[in-house]
């Protein structure tokens, strides 16, 4: 079955950079798209972007646009998901989540999830 | 933005329960819209799309309605299980918005 694992948890400074990855396998990585959805503490979802893999071509929510770079490696079925110029309020988990298909983009598999905890 | 509200933020409800979340939108999504249960410490996990079609492997006690800009989910009679958070996702207006969520909570 699909299953999406995502790279462990991280410590990072302000003003550093994390980059979290997520491979897909058990199903076709070229045909669908992969969103970034984070969590902050006892807060609720929030999309960042997404990509999808056929054409490489991102999308990025407005909050974040400039500050996030999402990339895809079609050799390793592996999503890339970049967060820059970190805060101590970018302290959240981050899930990768599959998207249905490219017309219907609501997540049908979701990854275990990355802590990123912004810390001095 | 689509904004997207739901209501009540929590719940305290008994097993064997009926409960009804709700879900408005601020402008139409149509039926582009998602139901996802997040338990304590778990990713999301999609229970409906299209604003009433149950995902594989989700009991049938779950069950959407609504279009445009009002929807529910129904949790027909609580199990233990299903206490947890419940969101709702648009995914017709770019971008795609969440609900702030609201807690099912054991009373």
């Amino acid at each position: 079955q699909v299953q999406l694992v995502q790279s462990g948890a991280e410590v990072k400074k302000p003003g550093s950079s994390v980059k979290v990855s997520c491979r897909a396998s058990g199903g076709s990585f070229t045909n669908y798209g992969f969103s970034w959805v984070r969590q902050a503490p006892g807060q609720g979802l929030e999309w960042m972007g997404g990509i999808v893999a056929l054409y490489f071509t991102p999308m990025y929510a407005q909050n974040y646009e400039g500050r996030v770079t999402i990339t895809a490696d079609e050799s390793t079925n592996t999503v890339f998901m970049e967060l820059s110029s970190l805060k101590f309020d970018d302290t959240a988990i981050y899930y990768c989540a599959r998207e249905f298909d490219t017309t219907s983009r609501f997540f049908d598999y979701w990854g275990q999830g990355t802590l990123v905890t912004v810390s001095s | 933005d689509t904004l997207m509200t739901q209501s009540p933020a929590t719940l305290s409800l008994s097993p064997g329960d009926r409960v009804t979340l709700s879900c408005r939108a601020s402008q139409s999504v149509g039926s582009n819209l998602a139901w996802y249960q997040q338990r304590p410490g778990q990713s999301p996990r999609l229970l409906i799309s299209g604003a009433s079609t149950r995902a594989t492997g989700v009991p049938a006690r779950f069950s959407g309605g609504g279009s445009g800009t009002e929807f529910t989910l129904t949790i027909s009679s609580l199990q233990s299980e299903d206490f947890g958070l419940y969101y709702c996702q648009q995914y017709v207006n770019w971008p795609w918005t969440f609900g702030q969520g609201t807690k099912v909570e054991i009373k």
